[in-house]
Order: C-alpha cells, then structure tokens, then sequence
C-alpha cells in the first residue's frame, strides 16, 4: 500500500515568517494529495488538496506544490498567523482509495 | 445534511471489556476510513471499507480488532477485550464514491482504557 513520510515533525516560526512542510509518497499511481489542518482536541479538517495533473495551487496565504516525478508535494503557508498553529497532516490516496496520512507536522507561530 | 457522525465521543472501558465506535458517513458517502490517533501523534490507518466490503485492513490489529459497515446503518469498529494500549482517539472519515474528493472526519470517539 502507499507510504507516506512527513517532514519535520515539528515547526516553530515567527509571526509573518513563511512555513514549509514536505512529503514524499511512494505509490506512482496516487493521483490526489489533500492536506488537513487538525487544532487541539478537534477533528482533522480539509485546508487544500491538489490533484496530480496540476503542479501547484494556491489559496489565498496556502499553496501546494506537486512533483510528480520525484512524488514529493509541499505545503507552503505565508505571512503566518498565531491561528496558523496545528497539527498539518498530508495524504495520498489512488482514485480516492486507500488515503494514507503522513505522520503529522506539529507548527507553531509565535507572535 | 449533517457530517460525519461519530459516536460515543468519550468511551470508558474496564481492561477485557469491548468498546464499540459507531461512524455514521456523511449521506451519499460510501467509503469510510478508520484511523487511530495516540496523544501527540499522527493518524494511523486501520481499515478502509466500502458498503459491505473490507476492502484493505491492513492497519488494523489481526486480533481484538473487526469493522463492518453493512447495506444499512452505521460502521461499527469493534475491540474484544481491550487492554490500556488500546487507549486512543479514534476517528473515522467519509468519502463518496466519486474519484478524487475531499474525505470527511467525524468528531472521533476518545476511548480509555482503565
């Protein structure tokens, strides 16, 4: 089944810094990447997902790149705010089958 | 139309009892996702399932462990005679049937193992 690896697992930056976190995944064949943003006590919730015939997508401070070759994908969070702090959780799935997490990254933004 | 519902959201458990976790998807969704969740951690996939189907259990324990999501009603994740490692948030996520969307996460179940 696909494997996924997160990196770091922890992030600590200063307000306004950009944040990056980086996954790999081993499966050729998955095809879509969702990232998820998880606070304190609550459920994992949808930030952005990018899909494999796009290299990158951006929302508004949000932005993932995709390489497909290298099966790397990257979440990019600019100008960050206090509210930024979470758990950042990547995936990767095939035709939505299998979704498989990365282990997590724990950001922290001190003001 | 509601979201995923996950219930109970807190489960106590004695050491040898069963727990059952209830995950209702959201409508129209006919996958679903277990993952287990230990404090501080990440998620960890335990079974995928689709409408009567196991489809990759992989993730989850070969004993004490069993999912089942029938024609109708609500997935059930089921531990026998739970020890304290069994300790953990456990949460489940929906997704339709259509390729590529967003998955869905209930609340989670918090079950302790005392």
């Amino acid at each position: 089944g696909e494997n996924v690896e997160q990196h770091p697992s922890t992030l600590s930056v200063q307000e306004g810094d950009s944040a990056v976190i980086k996954c790999t995944y081993s499966d050729s064949a998955s095809n879509y990447f969702p990232w998820y943003k998880q606070e304190l006590g609550k459920r994992p919730q949808l930030i952005i997902d990018i899909r494999s015939n796009v290299g990158e997508k951006k929302d508004q401070r949000i932005a993932v790149t995709l390489n497909k070759t290298a099966k790397h994908f990257s979440l990019h969070i600019t100008e960050t705010q206090p509210e930024d702090s979470a758990v950042y959780f990547c995936a990767a799935s095939r035709n939505n089958n299998d979704m498989r997490f990365g282990a997590g990254t724990r950001l922290t933004v001190k003001p | 139309n509601a979201g995923v519902m996950q219930n109970p959201r807190h489960l106590v458990r004695r050491r040898g009892q069963e727990a059952r976790l209830r995950c209702s998807p959201m409508k129209g969704h006919s996958h679903v996702y277990w993952y287990r969740q230990l404090p501080e951690e990440g998620l960890k996939f335990m079974v995928y399932l689709q409408k009567e189907n196991i489809i990759d259990e992989s993730g989850m324990p070969k004993e004490r462990f069993s999912a089942e999501f029938p024609k109708e009603g609500p997935s059930i994740l089921r531990i026998q005679q739970v020890v304290r490692g069994d300790s953990a948030a456990y949460f489940c996520a929906s997704s339709p049937q259509a390729t590529n969307t967003e998955a869905f996460f209930g609340q989670g179940t918090r079950l302790t193992v005392v």
